[in-house]
């Protein structure tokens, strides 16, 4: 089972900046099998970004998704009120699927 | 508008059954995965489970194999994921979500279950 791990735990950022998350798995993973989820409190996921760099519809351009192997990213170039959440990366692979724990993007 | 519908919120009793139901609508039920993934309170996301209705292939986390069944009926685009004898350790939140091979693209609202004696 693959095993993924996300940095860091808490971002804490003001509206404007850029933010960086990190998603490391314990081995290589396809991009078209890496997505992104985005929650708020007291709601449902959703789908942010997949196949590693493609926008899910309605999901702003200021967000963007990168890597390879074993070491995926997700930037959001200036944070937007609406962006404060938690922030899950989900690969699939062997017909599993895992996520990992989240970053936490909070108000400086 | 594709639509992931859950039942309601449960109170159990451990050692009760219990079977959840989340019901599509707005797009073709049998083509399209849906998975069932546990938020524990304050904690993260667990894929649990996955079937494809269109032939019932299911497949585990190994961390729930054994310890749910997933089902769905085409005829009524609906899945179902069941416990035969629940724990208070059960107590969370349960979501379906919809999408291709890869990745969820909808989600349901979410099932709470509260599990206690």
């Amino acid at each position: 089972e693959i095993v993924l791990s996300q940095s860091p735990g808490t971002l804490s950022l003001s509206p404007g900046e850029r933010a960086t998350l990190s998603c490391r798995a314990s081995q290589s993973v396809s991009s078209s099998y890496l997505a992104w989820y985005q929650q708020k409190p007291g709601q449902a996921p959703r789908l942010f970004i997949y196949g590693a760099s493609s926008r899910a519809a309605g999901i702003p351009d200021r967000f963007s998704g990168s890597g390879s192997g074993t070491d995926f990213t997700l930037t959001i170039s200036r944070l937007e009120p609406e962006d404060f959440a938690v922030y899950y990366c989900q690969q699939y692979g062997n017909s599993l699927f895992t996520f990992g724990p989240g970053t936490k993007v909070d108000v400086k | 508008e594709v639509q992931l519908v859950q039942s309601g919120a449960e109170v159990k009793k451990p050692g009760e059954s219990l079977k959840i139901s989340c019901k599509a609508s707005g797009y073709n039920f049998t083509s399209h995965w849906i998975g069932w993934v546990r938020q524990m309170p304050g904690k993260g996301l667990e894929w649990m489970g996955i079937i494809f209705p269109r032939d019932s292939e299911t497949r585990y986390s190994p961390s729930f194999q054994g310890q749910v069944t997933i089902s769905a009926d085409k005829s009524i685009s609906t899945a179902y994921m069941q416990w035969s004898s629940l724990k208070a350790s059960d107590t969370a939140m349960y979501y379906c979500a919809s999408g291709g091979s890869t990745a969820f693209d909808y989600w349901g609202l979410g099932t709470l279950v509260s599990v206690s004696s």
